[in-house]
């Protein structure tokens, strides 16, 4: 089954803990994003990678780090989290290519609370 | 710079009645066009998507329109029932793609 698994679902941690969540993708999508999700905000990116070694700021990244080593992962790091980091987040594959038909898949997402 | 705004923001209706909810983007230069799902809290469950080339798409009770000309695209859900609510986001593909686009959402309250 095609999909794109997150991993934790749900974490609660302490201002400052390194933390990390993990995406992976069984699609072999060389497109991949991370998303955060707030209230009145909408969905915002945060990174995102067109292929192996190769990635980019989004519209939100201050705060996170990510790293492209495999095609199918795409791990999100928040180094020293805070409160404001607090959201919803969601990650996204998709194939890079001009085929109208290749749609997008997300993750289930991780409720991330940092207290 | 792409935009895509949905309404109405909210919606509430009795079960069984037919819907028409609205996507609207000011750059028609896409390769498609998805709508999804949203329980609260829940992760996002693709619909339907329409490739910019397709006019429409249709999914048991579901059916998607696009006119990329005029930035526009509807999904209509007939004989609608509580299961429905959820909160309705469209998503864009644009050309020069390192990002879709969403619309604010829809939620949708179906009442029994």
């Amino acid at each position: 089954e095609a999909q794109v698994t997150q991993n934790p679902r749900y974490l609660i941690t302490v201002t400052g803990k390194k933390l990390t969540v993990t995406c992976s993708q069984n699609m072999n999508h060389e497109y991949m994003s991370w998303y955060r999700q707030d209230p009145g905000l909408g969905l915002r990116q945060i990174y995102y990678s067109m292929n192996v070694e190769v990635t980019d700021k989004g519209d939100v990244p201050e705060g996170y780090k990510v790293s492209r080593k495999e095609k199918r992962n795409f791990p999100l790091i928040l180094e020293s989290p805070s409160p404001n980091q607090t959201s919803l987040y969601f990650c996204a594959s998709s194939p890079y290519n001009g085929d109208q038909g290749t749609e997008a898949f997300f993750g289930q997402g991780t409720r991330l609370t940092v207290v | 710079k792409q935009e895509v705004t949905q309404i109405p923001a909210a919606l509430s209706v009795p079960e069984g009645e037919n819907l028409v909810l609205n996507c609207s983007f000011t750059d028609s230069a896409i390769y498609n066009l998805q709508w999804f799902r949203q329980d609260p809290g829940k992760g996002l469950t693709s619909l339907l998507l329409i490739q910019s080339s397709q006019r429409e798409q249709t999914s048991g009770r579901l059916n998607a329109s696009l006119d990329k000309s005029s930035g526009r695209s509807t999904l209509y859900i007939a004989a609608s029932q509580p299961g429905d609510s959820a909160t309705y986001l469209c998503a864009v593909k644009p050309y020069n793609f390192n990002k879709f686009y969403f619309g604010s959402g829809t939620k949708l309250n179906v009442k029994p």
